[in-house]
Parts: structure tokens; sequence; C-alpha cells
């Protein structure tokens, strides 16, 4: 199984302020494409799951552009420009390379 | 754009069959893939499988034992069955439609950019 890791696991910021959310795979996810296999989800409080950012680096549908993804091989980065009050909640990285496993989660709160 | 609806018991017993429907509405559901994602209360996501409008099946390593997907087409359904449930199986389980966001290489790659808004599943004689 390919084992996620994410750090830290919580994480206070101040708006305004960038952020940056780690995240560790036990082997690599370059696929033989050539691209990385990995997304990023957000659950909001009170909310259902949203996906964020896909196959490492592009933004979905309506993620505003202070929202980067990046990384290779191993060691993965989401980043946050500028934090607003909107983006609390639990940040998760996933595989999809080997079936999909997702990181335990990075609590952002103001 | 698509809505999904999970339905199903929100009690069930030790031992018992977990079952759980989720329901496809404004858009249709073939021609993608559909998942199941569970949250444990105080963990993480966890991700439970996925199943093509055709019927292959991708299931977690960890509950493949237990674990059977299915589709319905006719009714803009698929389904989540799982055995011999346990306390370990309490969650907020979500369905999901994985879409085909990119191609990378000669792949599509598919991610859950749909979801529905959860149903509460207690295991509890």
């Amino acid at each position: 199984d390919v084992v996620m890791t994410q750090s830290p696991l919580s994480l206070p910021v101040t708006p305004g302020e960038p952020a940056s959310i780690s995240c560790r795979s036990s082997q690599s996810l370059l696929h033989s494409s050539g691209y990385y296999y990995l997304d990023w989800y957000v659950q909001k409080p009170g909310q259902s799951p949203q996906l964020l950012i896909y196959l490492h680096s592009n933004r979905a549908s309506g993620v505003p552009d202070r929202f980067s993804g990046s990384g290779s091989g191993t060691d993965f980065t989401l980043k946050i420009s500028r934090v607003e009050a909107e983006d609390v909640g639990v940040y998760y990285c996933m595989q999809t390379l080997k079936t999909r496993t997702f990181g335990q989660g990075t609590k952002l709160e103001i | 754009q698509a809505q999904l609806q999970e339905s199903g018991p929100g009690l069930v017993k030790p031992s018992e069959t977990l079952s759980l429907t989720c329901t496809v509405s404004g858009g249709s559901i073939s021609g993608y893939y559909w998942s199941w994602v569970r949250r444990p209360p105080g963990k993480g996501l966890e991700w439970v499988g996925y199943i093509h409008y055709t019927g292959a099946t991708n299931y977690s390593p960890s509950l493949m034992s237990r674990l059977t997907l299915s589709v319905d087409t006719s009714k803009s359904q698929f389904s989540l069955k799982l055995t011999s449930v346990t306390a370990a199986d309490t969650a907020v389980y979500y369905c999901a439609r994985l879409n085909a966001l990119a191609i990378a290489g000669m792949n599509y790659y598919h991610s859950m950019d749909v979801w529905g808004q959860g149903t509460t599943v207690t295991i509890s004689s």
C-alpha cells in the first residue's frame, strides 16, 4: 500500500499570510505517463469534501488562484499564497497511482 | 450539474451487512466512475472503492474481503454493501463522481469532482 504522510497536522494561520502543507508518499507517485498522480481535497466545517487540485498541480474548477500544488517524486506541497477566513478546514492529499490513499489530513485554523 | 444523494439505514448491528445507495440526479450515470469515501468520527477520510457504470470495480485492499459495489443504470443508482461490520465501520459515508478531468499521456485522469452530502452510519447493538 502507498502510505501518505502529511505535515503539519494542525496549522494555525493569520489571514493575509501564506500557508504551506506538506505531503509525503511512501513511494514515488510518478506515473509512466510522466505525470504525478496526486490530488488535494479540502473538507470545510459542515461540508462535504471538495476537490482543490488534481494531477499534482491543476486547480479544479472554481478554485482561486491563491491555491497551488507542486512537488515531485515523493514530496508534494499545497500552498496558499494569502490565507482567507473561508479557507478554514481540513486539507487532504490523496495518491491515485495505486488504488487511492488519503493522507491523515491537516487542519488549517485561523 | 449532477447531484448525489446517499440513502440507507443510520444504525446497523455488529456482524450484519451495511447497505447504502447513492442516487444520481441532474446528470447521467453512464460514462463515469462512481466512488465511496468514508470518514470515521474523529478521523480523516478513507477511500472505500469505486465502480464504473459498466460494473468494473476497484476496492480498498483493507475492505476488499467484505465489500461489494454495484450499479443500476436504469435507476441512476450505485450501491455499497459491507458485510460483517464492526464499530470500526462507524463513519459518515460519502458518494462521489469520478470525472475525467485531464489526459495524462495515453490515459484519462479521474478525480472526485461532485460529492453527496454524506450519510452517518453507526454500528451498534
